[in-house]
């Protein structure tokens, strides 16, 4: 079984600074991958970054880049120069060999000016 | 990635009805699942349509009540049977693409669905 907790419901920031969203999981699996994906309003799921767990280099995808500590089974993703169009619900996200997703409670991120 | 549309965007549904929701990719693709979003939740597994034979469900999810067809590589439906107002949610299908290894997920834009 796969499990994925976020810690934070919400988070503010302000326009071109940096923020930082949690995620912690827990897995049986020995191979296994980790998503960061966001729902804006619209409500489309749109994934920003991926990490697998085989992986000691972090992950980075533009102004996206996440820290992932194996050990501690925890995989957060800092958003630099922060935009507007980053507000949206954040999802964090492990699927292993069998591709099925577990999603966490979600981060609702606030960008404000 | 792939494109992913979905049909109906949303829909208002009286209980005890049926609703099918049509999911088509632009590509073939090995996997395609079923979400289910209820309102200010996150997202639940609930089948995983597999093309030329039975859908595998989710613990808590059953055939009678959500059944899947998969005729091919592109194209998915999900039935929500003998609807009541627990039902109301958003939908979702999400395709794996063929490249192999990648188990990235991409999510079409989702089915509101009210019932009452």
């Amino acid at each position: 079984a796969q499990t994925v907790t976020q810690s934070q419901p919400e988070m503010s920031v302000q326009e071109a600074e940096t923020v930082t969203l949690s995620c912690t999981y827990d897995t049986s699996e020995n191979n296994y991958y980790l998503f960061w994906y966001k729902q804006p309003p619209s409500r489309q799921m749109i994934l920003v970054i991926r990490q697998e767990a085989y992986k000691q280099q972090n992950a980075t995808e533009n102004r996206f880049s996440v820290n992932f500590q194996k050990a501690a089974k925890s995989f957060s993703l800092k958003i630099s120069d922060s935009q507007l169009g980053d507000t949206a619900m954040y999802f964090c996200a492990i699927t292993g060999t069998a591709s099925k997703l577990t999603f966490g409670t979600g981060t609702r991120l606030q960008v404000t000016l | 990635s792939a494109v992913i549309s979905q049909k109906p965007s949303r829909d208002i549904c009286q209980r005890g009805t049926s609703l099918t929701i049509q999911c088509q990719v632009d590509s073939q693709v090995t996997m395609m699942f079923w979400y289910r979003q209820q309102p200010g939740q996150s997202l639940t597994l609930i089948a995983t349509a597999n093309q030329g034979s039975e859908a595998t469900y989710e613990s808590g999810f059953v055939i009678d009540k959500f059944p899947i067809s998969r005729p091919n590589l592109t194209f998915s439906t999900l039935t929500v049977s003998n609807m009541s107002p627990e039902d109301s949610s958003i939908y979702l299908c999400s395709v794996e693409p063929l490249t192999v290894g990648s188990y990235e997920q991409y999510f079409g834009p989702g089915t509101r669905l009210t019932v009452t």
